[in-house]
């Protein structure tokens, strides 16, 4: 069964401050990997989606990495803001289905 | 920039009622999900909906659950007869397609479920 684990779950830094949010899963077996942002009382917007046969994918200040075999994903904001505090989420869609595979979360605080 | 919408925002019902929880999905999608998410857990997936069918869910889906796509707009989630366990966030989520690696869901605000 597809199990995806998030760490840390909770994360605060200074504003400005470069920072990486782990995400790993036990099954490699997956179409691709997605990162949520998840605003209180919001629904999850998508960030960036990375196919299985991608290693990385950037957008803007963000760069979602892949690594497959070991069952792992980061995501690396550079720059924080105060505008990037929100619930981070890593999602993965098993082989040949739409469902997604959630992770707890990590939840950001940028402070100013 | 299209959204998936739902309503109401906040639902609170007597256990054993029945409520429907409904969404409208960008208009030219053709997967519809229902996701769900107890405060403090992780986001869960409930069902996913294609060509008026169920296509795939998980083992919380289960008869007291159903879903329906009355018209062309609106896609609806019902639970018969609910139970505590019930209270959660329900997200509505649409995608032009369910089965490509390079498509991403949309989803709603969410209807806040509040079983007393």
């Amino acid at each position: 069964k597809q199990e995806v684990t998030q760490i840390p779950a909770a994360l605060s830094v200074p504003e400005g401050e470069n920072l990486v949010l782990n995400c790993s899963f036990t099954d490699s077996a997956i179409y691709n990997l997605q990162w949520f942002r998840q605003d209180p009382g919001k629904g999850l917007t998508s960030l960036l989606l990375i196919q299985s046969s991608q290693r990385e994918q950037t957008s803007g200040r963000l760069n979602a990495s892949l690594d497959k075999s070991s069952g792992r994903s980061t995501l690396y904001i550079a720059a924080s803001q105060p505008g990037d505090s929100a619930t981070y989420l890593c999602a993965v869609t098993p082989g040949n289905t739409g469902k997604l595979i959630f992770g707890q979360g990590t939840t950001l605080q940028v402070k100013p | 920039e299209p959204e998936v919408t739902q309503t109401p925002s906040h639902q609170v019902t007597q256990m054993g009622q029945e409520v429907i929880l409904r969404c409208v999905p960008i208009s030219n999608h053709l997967y519809f999900y229902w996701y769900r998410q107890i405060l403090g857990q992780k986001v869960e997936f409930l069902v996913s909906f294609y060509n008026n069918e169920i296509s795939e869910k998980s083992e919380i889906f289960d008869d007291q659950f159903s879903v329906e796509r009355p018209d062309g707009s609106n896609f609806t989630l019902k639970i018969r007869s609910t139970k505590l366990e019930d209270s959660a966030m329900y997200f509505c989520a649409s995608s032009y397609t369910g089965y490509t690696s390079t498509d991403t869901q949309y989803f709603g605000p969410g209807t806040r479920l509040t079983v007393l």
